[in-house]
Order: C-alpha cells, then sequence, then structure tokens
C-alpha cells in the first residue's frame, strides 16, 4: 500500500508570500495519477491539481504543481486571503485505490 | 451544472445498519464511476469505495471490506453506500464524489452527509 506523507504539517505565511507544500510517496507514483485538493472548515474539498501538474478548471494561474516518482510539489506564488486552508495531496493506484496525504494546513502568519 | 446531493445521515449504535444515498445530475451518470469519501472529524481524507459506471464492478477500502456495499441505480441517477456492522472508527462525514473525465481524482463533491457511531 503507498502510504502519502505530507510536509510541514501546519505552515504559517503571510498574504503575498509563496507557499510550497510537499508530499512524498513510500513508493513510485504515476503522474498521471496524482492530485491536489483544497479544503475549507465546513466545505468539501476542491480539486486543484490533476496530473501532478495541470490546473483543474477556474484554478488561479497561482496554483501550480510539479513533480514526479515520490515527490510532488504544490506551488502557491502570492498567496491570497482566500488561499489559506487544508491541502491534501492523492494518488490512485490500479488495485484500485485511492489514497490521502495527512494534509498540510496553510495559516496566516 | 453537476449537483451530488448526499442523504441518510444519521446515530447509530455500534453493530448497527445505515444506507446512505447520493443524488446526482447535471452529467451523464452512467459513463461515470463513483466513490464514497470519507472524513472523521478534525481528520483527514479516507477513500471508501467506488463503482464502475455500469455498477458490475465494486471497489473497497481495506477498512470497510465485508462490511460496506457501494450500488447504484443508473435510471434514477443514485449512488447507495449500505453499511453494516458499524464500528466507533466508522464516524465520519461521508462524500460522494465524482471523477474528472478520465482522471482518477475527484473534481466534484457532494456537501456530505454525517454518520455517528456510538452507545
Amino acid at each position: 500500500e503507498i502510504v502519502l506523507t505530507q510536509s510541514p504539517g501546519t505552515l504559517s505565511l503571510s498574504p503575498g508570500e509563496r507557499a510550497t507544500l510537499s508530499c512524498r510517496a513510500s513508493q513510485s507514483v504515476s503522474s498521471s495519477y496524482f492530485a491536489w485538493y483544497q479544503q475549507k472548515p465546513g466545505q468539501a474539498p476542491r480539486l486543484l491539481i490533476y496530473g501532478a501538474s495541470s490546473r483543474a478548471t477556474g484554478i488561479p494561474e497561482r496554483f501550480s504543481g510539479s513533480g514526479s516518482g515520490t515527490d510532488f510539489t504544490l506551488t502557491i506564488s502570492s498567496l491570497e486571503p482566500e488561499d489559506f486552508a487544508v491541502y491534501y495531496c492523492q494518488q490512485y493506484d490500479t488495485s484500485p485505490k485511492y489514497t490521502f496525504g495527512q494534509g498540510t494546513k496553510l495559516e496566516i502568519k | 451544472e453537476v449537483q451530488l446531493v448526499e442523504s441518510g445521515r444519521g446515530l447509530v449504535q455500534p453493530g448497527g445498519s445505515l444506507r446512505l444515498s447520493c443524488a446526482a445530475s447535471g452529467f451523464d451518470f452512467s459513463s461515470f464511476s463513483m466513490s464514497w469519501v470519507r472524513q472523521a472529524p478534525g481528520k483527514g481524507l479516507e477513500w471508501v469505495s467506488a463503482i464502475s459506471g455500469s455498477g458490475y464492478s465494486t471497489y473497497y477500502a481495506d477498512s470497510v471490506k465485508g462490511r460496506f456495499t457501494i450500488s447504484r441505480d443508473n435510471f434514477k441517477g443514485t449512488l447507495h453506500l449500505q453499511m453494516s456492522g458499524l464500528r466507533d472508527e466508522d464516524t465520519a462525514v461521508y462524500y460522494c464524489a465524482k471523477p474528472y473525465g478520465d482522471y482518477p481524482c475527484f473534481d466534484s463533491w457532494g456537501r456530505g452527509t454525517l454518520v455517528t457511531v456510538s452507545s
């Protein structure tokens, strides 16, 4: 079973700063099967990035994804107030099984 | 517009059963696999189960295998999750989720329905 480990657990930044969130897989993951989500309190998750680096419909350009193999990164180039939330990475393997990371909380400094 | 609306929330005793439903609209329901994803209070996301578009293939997380059954009615556009042998650790908000085209990730989610397992 593939385990996804996100770091840091909490990231404290100010609006306008750059955020870099990491997700490491316990074994190699197909980039086509890797995604990132944003979740705000009381809301369902929102798909941000699919295929490791493609933005989902309607997602602002400040969100970008990169990585391959076991190391993936979500970057928010310049934080807006609405970006402070919890972020999850997710992978799919052909068992089939979907696995989520434990989340990174992005909070206002 | 894609809409997914879950129902069936409730308080159940350990060992009990509950059936969740998800009413889907705004897309060709039978063309998409569908999943249930849950989130325990204050915790992260956990995929629970998936079903193919035809309904012939079903898949489960190890944590629910043998206790939960996923099904769908393509004529009515509804997804179901029959839960039995419920445990305290099954307490969570349960979301139904639709994949993003052919990609194995989820672009549409319901608002979720809360299942509480407690004596």
